[in-house]
């Protein structure tokens, strides 16, 4: 989802729920999405990436779902756990020769025990 | 393995001062970048590296400067510091350019940086 001002959307859930993060990209020349996990003071770290040619990819709890027809990204997590508690960033990039990331404003992932 | 590398974690400025954020890593990557987060946004891309030897502008290169020593390094240089900069800063890396296939960048630990 988008932020308003400097508040990042907060997801929160109980240890054991399933959590989905979700993510909407604007340029429809994205072909190549990835998800990161940012830990308190800690740099982005890599959870999965799916290409535009597949709707689905599985990871080890992890799901992402693409829907390009409505430019939509959602990140899936399976039995959460407080450890998952991070801010979520999903990013986009196109094919058309070098290519940087483009990273969404985020969104924080509460987990409570 | 270290992996990147940044310094200093903290700095404290006064508007007008000058200083360079140093990123170093360790795994042999062609491509760098200097990321900044500010609160409630995404990464903005500052500058980047595709390969030794070369730099381009990002989305935000306005105030920044940066350099590519080497392969292993590539340093970001704040000529005329502004409150307006003030942010965490990322230093990010990839084996290769960034083109669909390369997958994940790699990032440091960031530099907290406050113009006063």
């Amino acid at each position: 989802g988008e932020s308003v001002g400097l508040h990042l959307p907060t997801l929160s859930v109980q240890e054991g729920d399933n959590s989905i993060i979700n993510c909407a990209y604007s340029n429809s020349a994205s072909d190549y999405f990835i998800w990161y996990k940012q830990e308190s003071g800690k740099g982005p770290q890599f959870i999965i990436d799916i290409r535009s040619n597949m709707d689905k990819r599985q990871g080890q709890r992890v799901t992402v779902l693409l829907n390009k027809t409505v430019k939509h990204l959602s990140l899936q997590i399976a039995a959460t756990q407080p450890g998952d508690s991070a801010v979520y960033f999903c990013a986009e990039t196109h094919n058309s020769g070098y290519s940087t990331l483009t990273f969404g404003k985020g969104t924080m992932l509460l987990v409570s025990p | 393995n270290a992996g990147v590398t940044q310094t200093p974690k903290f700095q404290v400025l006064k508007t007008g001062q000058s200083m360079t954020l140093q990123c170093a890593q360790d795994m042999n990557h062609n491509s760098m970048y200097w990321y900044r987060q500010d609160p409630g946004m995404g990464l903005r891309l500052i500058y980047y590296s595709a390969s030794e030897g070369t730099t381009d502008k990002g989305e935000v290169p306005n105030g920044y400067n940066v350099s590519r020593l080497n392969k292993r390094e590539f340093s970001l240089r704040l000529e005329s510091a502004a409150p307006s900069q003030t942010s965490v800063y990322f230093c990010a890396s990839t084996p290769r350019e960034l083109v669909v296939s390369a997958g994940e960048l790699f990032f440091g630990e960031g530099s907290r940086l406050t113009v006063l």
